[in-house]
Formats: structure tokens, sequence, C-alpha cells
């Protein structure tokens, strides 16, 4: 089943904070969490495994909550270049990736 | 640059037809993914590869087969075309399962 995403779309100004939450009806396995903007390829931003372990870019952070099937992830100081469609992706253990709708966040001076 | 690599990068047919589009994968990397994206929509994984063996299949329709081939590169096979069946088809490879994906730039096909 297809994880929900919210919020479904944000707008900020540049420097604000915002957090992407997904949620799934499933066990997990993993969290991952890719970007992409209009028109390009996504691009890998963060994964999370059950048992804690992470692997992502330094200036990105992202929580993994196993018992309530959850994920969150956290954007600080939000820049222009944030802006974009953000997806979660998740695993129950096999191989098949399932992503999410997506949030649309929008950067505004 | 992923290192990714897909061809063609746009495709024009008509409905009934067969494509084929390509992947590439980074050097290194055994496995490979495709993906389906119609217009604002979201990631919709069709099947997985793994050092030439299918280890994942999602709602891929009967009309479409791939193959990964000894040099790690893969082929989908898109066959008796249907004006739904316009997308932009994404391939991503990593290193193994449960690790960070790498998407190529994708092929828009385009049913007329």
């Amino acid at each position: 089943q297809q994880p929900v995403q919210s919020p479904q779309a944000v707008i900020l100004r540049e420097g604000e904070d915002a957090v992407i939450n997904c949620s799934s009806s499933k066990a997990l396995y993993s969290v991952h969490w890719y970007r992409q903007k209009h028109g390009e390829a996504p691009v890998f931003l963060m994964i999370l495994l059950k048992g804690g372990e992470q692997k992502g870019h330094e200036k990105i952070s992202a929580s993994f909550n196993e018992k309530k099937q959850q994920s969150s992830l956290y954007l600080t100081a939000s820049q222009l270049s944030y802006s974009g469609t953000y997806f979660c992706g998740t695993t129950g253990g096999g191989n098949k990736l399932t992503f999410g709708t997506g949030t649309q966040l929008k950067v505004e001076l | 640059d992923s290192g990714v690599t897909q061809t063609p990068k746009h495709l024009i047919t008509a409905t009934g037809q067969r494509v084929t589009l390509r992947c590439s994968p980074r050097s290194g990397d055994l496995s490979v993914y495709w993906y389906q994206q119609s217009l604002d929509q979201g990631l919709q994984f069709l099947i997985q590869y793994y050092n030439g063996e299918e280890r994942a299949k999602g709602n891929i329709l009967e009309r479409f087969s791939a193959q990964q081939f000894p040099d790690l590169h893969s082929e989908l096979n898109l066959s008796s075309l249907e004006l739904g069946d316009s997308a932009l088809y994404f391939c991503a490879s990593s290193v193994g399962p449960a690790q960070p994906q790498h998407f190529g730039d994708g092929t828009r096909l385009s049913i007329l």
C-alpha cells in the first residue's frame, strides 16, 4: 500500500523550517526520501533503516519511528533550491520500493 | 549527473506499437529498477533486477517486460501501446537492496 505523505503542499519563505511526514499502514524495513524538481529526475536525500542506521546528505535530517511506521523529513533554514516535490518511499523488507504521492514544497523570497 | 544513462530521451509513437527503453546503471551498481511516472503522479514501481535476475515486481502490465543483461544494462519493452501508457519512465540503480537509488533522466514516452 502507498504511504501517505503530509502536508500535500507547503509554501515557505526563505529561512523558514518545514517538516514533511510519511506514514505507512504496514511494518517498514526502510524509508527513503527523494526530491524531484519539475522535469528532472528524483534525487536521493536520505535512507533510514530499521534498527537506526541512516545514510544521507549532511544537511538533511530525518527520523524513523519503527513502532508507528512513520518517518519525518526536517528541512531547516530553507533555501530557494529546496523547492520541489518530496517523495518518501518505503520497503517492508523486500526489494519493492513504494513511493508516496509527494509533498510539493515552494520556497519564496 | 547520477551516472545512470537512459536512452532515448524522448519517444513518440502510435497506439499498438512496441518500443524498447534502455538503461545503463552506474558503474558498480548491480540493481536496476524501473518506474513509471504519469503526469502529476507519483512514481510507480514496475520491476527490479539484481545481477541479471528479477527480484521484485510491482504493478507492471503483462504488455510490459524487462530484462537485465550480463553487462548489467537493462531494457524495458512496452508493447501494444495505449494512450494511457504515455508517461515518464525512469530507471534507477543501486549497489543492492535497501541502498540509495540513483535515477536516470528518464525517457518521456508519448503515444499519439
